[in-house]
């Protein structure tokens, strides 16, 4: 019964390598997000679907390519892994306003990321 | 860029006192949330309020928005060890858009 999941929780790897967090809502939200948390607990949007659209992607690197293969999952797929990379990233998602505005938005458990 | 605020920055009462944080924001709004988060969890929306109301209520919660001094406050009445967490203020200023502040940490000791 799980509102937004993501897998895995916990993602361990090394500098230069590729990973992939997946991020499913079965809210029938239009609209997902990506958000990086970091030490200090500071959270940071970094891209924003709207049925399987983007419609915000906030100055991150290219290394960092979300994907929406349909409305109800976006995936975030990172190349060449770097230290400052290490996160914890949540997924969340929440109805689309037309009009402008934010309604409130729905937060996955996050996916704690170390590289090392 | 951050836009909301939260002060104080911890925050630890005792069971049973209320608590009070505050938020800044820099620009206009069209509506101010509020969430929790738990340790190792991910947040959870506590109240929104639109830009042309200036209080509102959930439970034990009240929300206060200010918006002529770009601020707002949330306060816990009665806490309990369970309200435990940090809080954050978030600013909806268009483009399905949610800037967050850098969160108050609350401590509640029995």
């Amino acid at each position: 019964d799980t509102a937004v999941s993501q897998t895995p929780k916990y993602l361990v790897t090394q500098m230069g390598n590729d990973k992939s967090i997946k991020c499913e809502q079965n809210l029938g939200h239009d609209t997902m997000y990506w958000y990086k948390q970091d030490s200090k607990k500071f959270l940071k949007i970094m891209f924003s679907y709207n049925n399987k659209e983007l419609i915000i992607n906030e100055t991150v690197p290219n290394r960092f390519s979300p994907k929406s293969p349909d409305k109800a999952h976006l995936n975030l797929h990172i190349n060449s892994l770097e230290l400052g990379d290490s996160a914890v990233y949540f997924c969340a998602s929440s109805p689309h306003s037309s009009g402008g505005g934010s309604y409130e938005q729905y937060f996955g458990p996050g996916t704690r990321l170390t590289v090392t | 860029s951050q836009q909301g605020e939260e002060d104080p920055q911890a925050l630890s009462i005792q069971e049973g006192e209320n608590a009070t944080m505050n938020c800044s924001y820099k620009t206009s709004i069209n509506n101010l949330q509020w969430y929790r988060q738990n340790s190792g969890r991910g947040l959870v929306h506590l109240i929104l309020i639109r830009s042309n109301e200036r209080e509102k209520h959930s439970g034990r919660l009240r929300v206060t928005l200010d918006t002529s001094k770009k601020s707002s406050s949330l306060l816990i009445t009665a806490s309990r060890a369970a309200d435990t967490a940090s809080y954050f203020c978030a600013t909806a200023s268009g483009a399905q858009k949610l800037v967050f502040g850098q969160g108050t940490r609350l401590t509640i000791n029995p």
